[in-house]
This record gives structure tokens, C-alpha cells and sequence, in this order.
């Protein structure tokens, strides 16, 4: 079965400096992964997917996301936190293919504050 | 492009009272719907998902259900709401077919229902 653990449910973070939120998995196949971003009364919209390709994940809005599957984890980063980020962010795992369904495992969120 | 439409965007109901709220995608055909709760300050729970025309699969037991009476249409329904049913309901949909099996989900804007 797959799983995903959010470590931290609140980040806050100063304008400008290092955005990291972490994500562990946890899958009986090879995973993909995935980082969404929500804003408030919004919808999930996709930030970046590892498909299995490279393990350096490069993403929309200027978020990167490194896979190791060693540590099983797929952390999400950004060099210089803007006030714009202030969102939800929730790592994703999929599992196998249920006749055909993609079948996501969501962590429970982190909250991204953005200090001025 | 692919388009995602959810409404209502919220909705008051009392206890007791039916419930549906309906999810049309554009710009695609055959896709995977389905349909998350996210309830406040936790994750998404899928509910729903479906493959094909009057095919639903449940993902948990509960006062819900879901049709897709037509390709691109998929219904959340309920005969008689719960305190309970409270939360954010959002449908996505992810193309169906040979080499989408890592595709991401494609996210509605979400119903705020609050049941009093």
C-alpha cells in the first residue's frame, strides 16, 4: 500500500529565503510523485511530477523537488520564498493502475506561511 | 485544452436535506473522474472514481454516491445529509489509455458545503 507523511503542517518561512517541505513515501512499486499546490477556496493545481526520468524535478513558479529513493523521500524546495507562495502544499504518491484509474495517496498538506 | 467545471462553489444545506453536486471536464474524451473530500485541516479522501459511463468505484462506506450518467459528467449525491458530510469536495479528472499510467490529476475548483 502506499503512503505519504508531510513532516510539518505549518512552515514559516521570510521573504526571500530557502522554502523546504519535506515528503516521505512509502509504496510497494516504483512510485511516482507528485507536489500540488492549493490556495485558499481553490482547487489543487499541479507543481511538479517524477515520473521515473531524472530525479531532479524542476516545477511551475520556480519549486524543484529531488527524488531519492533511499531515503524515500521527494522534499520540495524553492532558492527564494516570495509572498505569492503563502498556499498548501500536498505531496502525492500514486500506486498501481486500478483498471486504468490513477489512484493518488495525498500527505495531510503543509501549510506555507511567507514572512514580509 | 482541457477544461474542469464544478459547481456550485458553495453551498449551505441543512441536516437531512439531498445533496448533489456535479463535475463536467471539456476538451477530452473517456477520462477518469473522481471525486476527493478534503474536511478541514486534513488531507484528501478519494471517495469516488470511475473509468467509464456507470462505472463507480467506492473507496469508502458513507452516506455518498456518485454517477456518471454521461462521458464527461460525473455526480456526487446524497439522499440525506450528515453533520458529517461538512468539508470540501473536489472532482479531478486523468486521461484514460495506454501511456497515461503516470499522468497527474487535473483538479476542479472545489464545493464548500456546510451542512447545519
Amino acid at each position: 500500500a502506499q503512503s505519504v507523511t508531510q513532516l510539518g503542517s505549518h512552515v514559516s518561512v521570510s521573504e526571500g529565503a530557502l522554502v523546504l517541505l519535506r515528503c516521505n513515501y512509502s509504496s510497494s512499486v516504483p512510485p511516482y510523485l507528485f507536489w500540488y499546490v492549493q490556495y485558499p477556496n481553490q482547487g489543487l493545481q499541479l507543481l511538479l511530477k517524477y515520473t521515473s526520468a531524472a530525479t531532479l524535478v524542476k516545477g511551475i513558479n520556480g519549486f524543484e523537488a529531488e527524488f531519492k529513493k533511499s531515503e524515500t523521500s521527494f522534499h520540495l524546495t524553492k532558492p527564494s520564498a516570495h509572498m505569492s507562495d503563502a498556499a498548501e502544499y500536498f505531496c502525492a504518491v500514486s500506486g498501481p493502475l486500478i483498471q486504468g484509474a490513477q489512484k493518488l495517496v495525498f500527505g495531510q498538506g503543509t501549510r506555507l506561511t511567507i514572512n514580509p | 485544452s482541457q477544461t474542469i467545471h464544478q459547481w456550485p462553489a458553495t453551498l449551505v444545506q441543512p441536516v437531512g436535506s439531498p445533496l448533489s453536486l456535479e463535475c463536467t471536464v471539456e476538451g477530452t474524451s473517456n477520462p477518469n473522474l473522481y471525486w476527493y473530500r478534503q474536511a478541514a485541516g486534513r488531507g484528501l479522501q478519494l471517495l469516488f472514481y470511475s473509468v467509464g459511463i456507470g462505472q463507480i468505484s467506492s473507496e469508502v462506506p458513507q452516506n455518498l454516491s456518485a454517477s456518471r450518467p454521461q462521458d464527461r459528467q460525473f455526480i456526487l449525491s446524497s439522499k440525506k445529509l450528515l453533520l458529517s458530510d461538512s468539508g470540501f469536495y473536489l472532482c479531478a479528472w486523468s486521461p484514460n489509455g495506454p501511456g497515461y499510467h503516470n499522468s497527474p490529476l487535473h483538479f476542479g475548483n472545489g464545493t464548500r458545503l456546510t451542512v447545519t
